[in-house]
C-alpha cells in the first residue's frame, strides 16, 4: 500500500491564483481530513469528510473548498490564494472518525503564496 | 484557554536521560487521548494512545488524569533517535459534525533534542 499520498510536495503561488492540492489514500478509509501547520500554531483542521459525498468544515475553512466524490480522493482547492495561506498542508485518513484516533498522514505540501 | 496546551520546549537532554512531557486539555468531555511524534519536516505519526489506567510501550509511558485534565508522556533512557516534536492530541467524541466534534485537536507540540 502507498498509504496517503499528496501532490505536489512544493508549490509557489502568486496572490489571487487558484490551485488544487491532491490527496489520495489506498486503505479504504472512510474518514479523510486536511490540516494546515504553521510555526507556533500547531495543526489546525481545515475540512474533513466521513465518507464519499459528505464533507464538513473544521476550525479554519475560509478560503478553501473540498469535495469527496470517491473514497480514495479528497482534493483541497484554494480559490484565491493569499499570503496568509502560506503553510504546510497535511492530508490524513483513518478508518473511522471517532475510532482509535490513529490518523495516517501524507508527507505534506509546502505552499508559499507571494 | 486553548483546548490543548503543551510546554513548547525545547527540551535538551543527554542520551540516557529520562524526560517527561506534560499536556492539559480544556474540554472535560474529551474521551480519547494520544501522543503523536513529528520529525523535522515530516508528517505526524501516532506514538501511542493514552488510557485511564496508564500504559507503557517499551521506554515510553503515558498517563492520564481525568480529574485534572492532564496527560503526560515519560521517555526513559533517551536515544538520539528520540529527537523530535511530541504532539499531545485529544479526540472530542460527539455525534454532530462540524467544528471540533469527532475530530482530533492537536497541541502545538514539545520539541525534544537528545544530545550525545
Amino acid at each position: 500500500n502507498a498509504g496517503v499520498t499528496q501532490t505536489p510536495k512544493f508549490q509557489v503561488l502568486k496572490t489571487g491564483q487558484s490551485m488544487t492540492l491532491q490527496c489520495a489514500q489506498d486503505m479504504n478509509h472512510e474518514y479523510m481530513s486536511w490540516y494546515r501547520q504553521d510555526p507556533g500554531m500547531g495543526l489546525r483542521l481545515i475540512h474533513y469528510s466521513v465518507g464519499a459525498g459528505i464533507t464538513d468544515q473544521g476550525e479554519v475553512p475560509n478560503g478553501y473548498n473540498v469535495s469527496r466524490s470517491t473514497t480514495e480522493d479528497f482534493p483541497l482547492r484554494l480559490l484565491s490564494a493569499a499570503p496568509s495561506q502560506t503553510s504546510v498542508y497535511f492530508c490524513a485518513s483513518s478508518y473511522y472518525r471517532t475510532g482509535t484516533g490513529e490518523q495516517y498522514f501524507g508527507p505534506g505540501t509546502r505552499l508559499t503564496v507571494t | 484557554r486553548k483546548e490543548v496546551e503543551q510546554d513548547p520546549g525545547p527540551f535538551n537532554v543527554p542520551e540516557g536521560a529520562t524526560v517527561a512531557f506534560n499536556c492539559t486539555y480544556s474540554n472535560s468531555a474529551s474521551q480519547s487521548f494520544f501522543w503523536y511524534r513529528q520529525d523535522c519536516r515530516k508528517e505526524p505519526k501516532l506514538l501511542m494512545s493514552v488510557y485511564s489506567s496508564g500504559n507503557e510501550d517499551g521506554r515510553f509511558t503515558a498517563q492520564l488524569n481525568r480529574a485534572s485534565q492532564y496527560i503526560s508522556l515519560l521517555i526513559r533512557d533517551s536515544k538520539l533517535s528520540d529527537s523530535a516534536t511530541y504532539l499531545c492530541v485529544v479526540l472530542h467524541n460527539g455525534g454532530n459534525y462540524g467544528g471540533s466534534q469527532g475530530n482530533l485537536i492537536f497541541g502545538k507540540g514539545t520539541k525534544l533534542s537528545v544530545k550525545p
